[in-house]
């Protein structure tokens, strides 16, 4: 059973655009919910994390929006770089163990 | 800070046979896991140690796959004996506190590949 479901696989957006990657889990108990970028030959490095009393959080070009009754939390890059280029996943934790999406890689043409 | 550090970077084996992977912690840090990634998915939970104890081992194939923890710092899985299924990237990570979540820093991994 996947706990956690992340759409969309792949994702092309020009500079300047804005990026949108989606989120969705089952589990009301998880309580931690990061977002980690990876680049190829890399492992995972956290971007951003939200915790459910909150319904937004923003750190510079990076915004996680919380949708707890719906049960679903997204990614918005603003102004995407090519540097963004990478793949992207959601997770989420509870008592520290994490379950992760199945990953976007995001592609920023110049 | 150093990072997590692990070892080999690449490995390549014939199946059935075996293989072991390192992984050095973050200094203080109580929890270690080991993730498994295929290509194309994300990172799946194999084994996550509380110091030198397991906290979760439920999708660990115990049959050909082992992991330790020695002394709760340093940790090695091994895979005996290997199949072509198993060819993924061996993640280790590791974060500070025990019973609240907190940020899970990854190693580079290990990409094995089983021939």
């Amino acid at each position: 059973q996947q706990q956690v479901k992340q759409s969309p696989q792949s994702l092309i957006v020009q500079k300047g655009g804005i990026s949108i990657i989606n989120c969705a889990y089952e589990n009301t108990a998880f309580d931690y919910f990061p977002w980690y970028q990876q680049f190829p030959g890399k492992g995972p490095a956290l971007l951003i994390a939200i915790r459910p009393d909150v319904s937004e959080k923003k750190e510079g070009r990076f915004t996680i929006s919380f949708n707890k009754s719906a049960k679903q939390f997204s990614l918005h890059i603003m102004d995407s770089q090519p540097g963004d280029s990478a793949t992207y996943f959601c997770a989420a934790s509870n008592f520290n163990k994490f379950y992760f999406g199945s990953g976007t890689k995001l592609n920023v043409k110049p | 800070e150093a990072g997590v550090a692990q070892s080999p970077r690449y490995k390549i084996i014939e199946k059935r046979q075996s293989v072991a992977f390192w992984c050095n912690p973050i200094s203080g840090h109580a929890t270690l896991y080991w993730y498994q990634q295929i290509l194309g998915q994300g990172p799946k939970l194999l084994i996550q140690f509380q110091n030198n104890g397991v906290v979760d081992d439920s999708q660990l194939p115990k049959d050909r796959f082992s992991a330790e923890r020695l002394k709760g710092v340093d940790s090695t899985l091994k895979i005996q004996p290997a199949k072509l299924e198993d060819s993924a990237v061996y993640l280790c990570a590791s974060s500070f506190q025990a019973n609240k979540n907190t940020e899970a820093f990854f190693g580079q991994g290990t990409r094995l590949t089983v021939v």
